[in-house]
């Protein structure tokens, strides 16, 4: 089956400081990649995706490479800042015709200290 | 647009009581999903529509919810009866299928609490 492993929060850095979140999948085919990302007290939405191997999603500084040899979409920030805290989804669609469920990991809680 | 819309906001009620969020989606969109997002299951599908049918309702708990979607604008989540362990926030999001892109849009989410 599908699945997303994301790597285990809470992370805590300081202003400015590089950010990376771990995250690898399973999949068959050729899935597309997504991060989400949930401010306080608010749904998700969309940060940045990929839809095929080597594809770099980015968007507000975010960044994150689609890896087909290491299954990976990890998501960097070279510097990051206090409104960046928030908790980060990595998700995944198989894009199998008909199939529009996103499989989500279980989140990484990003905290920045000023 | 006014994005998705859900209410209530926040919702308490006893055990026992039946509890019933609601959805607004984007309109246009022909996808519908609800999400449970709890501490301890993380963020959890529960079923999702298209155009208004239901086509995946696996992730429903049990027969105390039910999910309807009259309209193309309209969804419902029921709980009845409401238990403690329901207590979470839930989610409705709607996407519009664009090939592989498959972005979804989420409401504020329904924070529910049942004492």
């Amino acid at each position: 089956g599908n699945s997303v492993t994301q790597m285990e929060g809470p992370v805590t850095l300081s202003e400015e400081a590089f950010l990376t979140i771990n995250c690898t999948y399973t999949a068959t085919g050729y899935p597309s990649l997504f991060w989400y990302v949930q401010y306080p007290g608010e749904g998700l939405q969309l940060l940045l995706k990929a839809t095929k191997a080597d594809d770099k999603g980015s968007n507000k500084g975010f960044e994150a490479t689609y890896r087909k040899e290491t299954t990976s979409f990890h998501l960097e920030k070279g510097s990051v800042q206090v409104s960046d805290s928030a908790v980060y989804f990595c998700a995944l669609n198989p894009t199998n015709f008909g199939n529009e469920k996103l499989t989500f990991g279980t989140g990484t809680r990003l905290t920045i200290i000023p | 647009d006014a994005g998705v819309i859900q209410s209530p906001r926040h919702e308490v009620t006893e055990m026992g009581q039946e509890v019933t969020l609601r959805c607004k989606p984007i309109s246009g969109h022909d996808y519908l999903f609800w999400y449970r997002q709890t501490m301890m299951r993380g963020l959890e599908l529960l079923i999702y529509f298209n155009n208004n049918v239901p086509i995946d309702d696996s992730g429903m708990p049990e027969d105390r919810f039910s999910a309807k979607m009259p309209n193309a604008s309209f969804s419902t989540l029921k709980i009845q009866p409401s238990e403690p362990r329901d207590s979470a926030v839930y989610f409705c999001a709607s996407s519009l299928r664009a090939g592989i892109y498959n972005e979804q849009f989420f409401g504020p989410g329904t924070r529910l609490t049942v004492l």
